[in-house]
């Protein structure tokens, strides 16, 4: 069963310092996302991306964050200079538009940010 | 807006006994597909069905069903004869344009 991985597993990183988060889309995947959940929260959207740009952002998603698919196969989340409430777990998603599995998001098993 | 509302934050049952967990939803959308996830302890999450919006069958997969009622913009899910490793926390998903809007999710606890 093909799969989304995401690495690090988890990442430890001081405030103001710039992390980027690492996924790789199950491969005929075209449509790409990243959400994060708080501990203990809900799983929040952050970005979907296609066709090497931003289909949607929440009001999450400010100018600290960016999204970049750099070769055919990594989609990475980068954060400019991390604060405190950037703790949590991010979420890489991928899809498709093709039946039988069409608009069902599958998700890696995240990456936990701790920021210090 | 479109929203899913889990009221029900914790659930314990003791293993065999069945449990549904219940999901409500707004939407003004007249085409939408509704989802459950699962979130084990272990923290990824895992995919268990999708329901388009004009399709009112329930469906059963082994222990597992779910109720899509769309008068009542329900779409509650049963697990049946509860077992240990259903102990997760439990996600009902919209999607709204292409992403997903989750609940809050409901802790299912399973004891022996």
């Amino acid at each position: 069963e093909p799969e989304v991985t995401q690495t690090p597993s988890h990442q430890v990183t001081q405030m103001g310092q710039e992390v980027i988060l690492r996924c790789v889309p199950i491969s005929n995947h075209l449509y790409f996302y990243w959400y994060r959940q708080i501990l203990g929260q809900k799983v929040e959207f952050l970005v979907s991306f296609y066709n090497n740009e931003i289909s949607e952002k929440s009001e999450i998603f400010d100018d600290q964050f960016s999204v970049e698919r750099p070769d055919g196969s990594n989609f990475t989340l980068k954060i400019r200079s991390t604060k405190l409430e950037d703790s949590a777990m991010y979420f890489c998603a991928s899809s498709t538009r093709d039946p039988p599995r069409k608009n069902i998001q599958y998700f890696g098993a995240g990456t936990r940010l701790s920021v210090l | 807006a479109q929203k899913v509302t889990q009221a029900q934050t914790e659930i314990s049952v003791v293993e065999k006994e069945d449990v549904t967990l219940d999901c409500v939803y707004e939407t003004r959308d007249t085409t939408y597909y509704l989802f459950w996830y699962k979130q084990p302890p272990s923290g990824e999450l895992v995919f268990l069905i999708r329901r388009n919006s004009f399709d009112e069958q329930n469906e059963i997969s082994g222990r597992y069903s779910w109720n899509f009622q769309k008068s009542t913009s329900s779409f509650n899910f049963t697990i049946t004869a509860s077992q240990v490793v259903d102990s997760a926390v439990y996600f009902c998903a919209l999607s709204e344009g292409g992403k997903l809007i989750f609940g809050q999710g409901t802790e299912l606890s399973v004891k022996p």
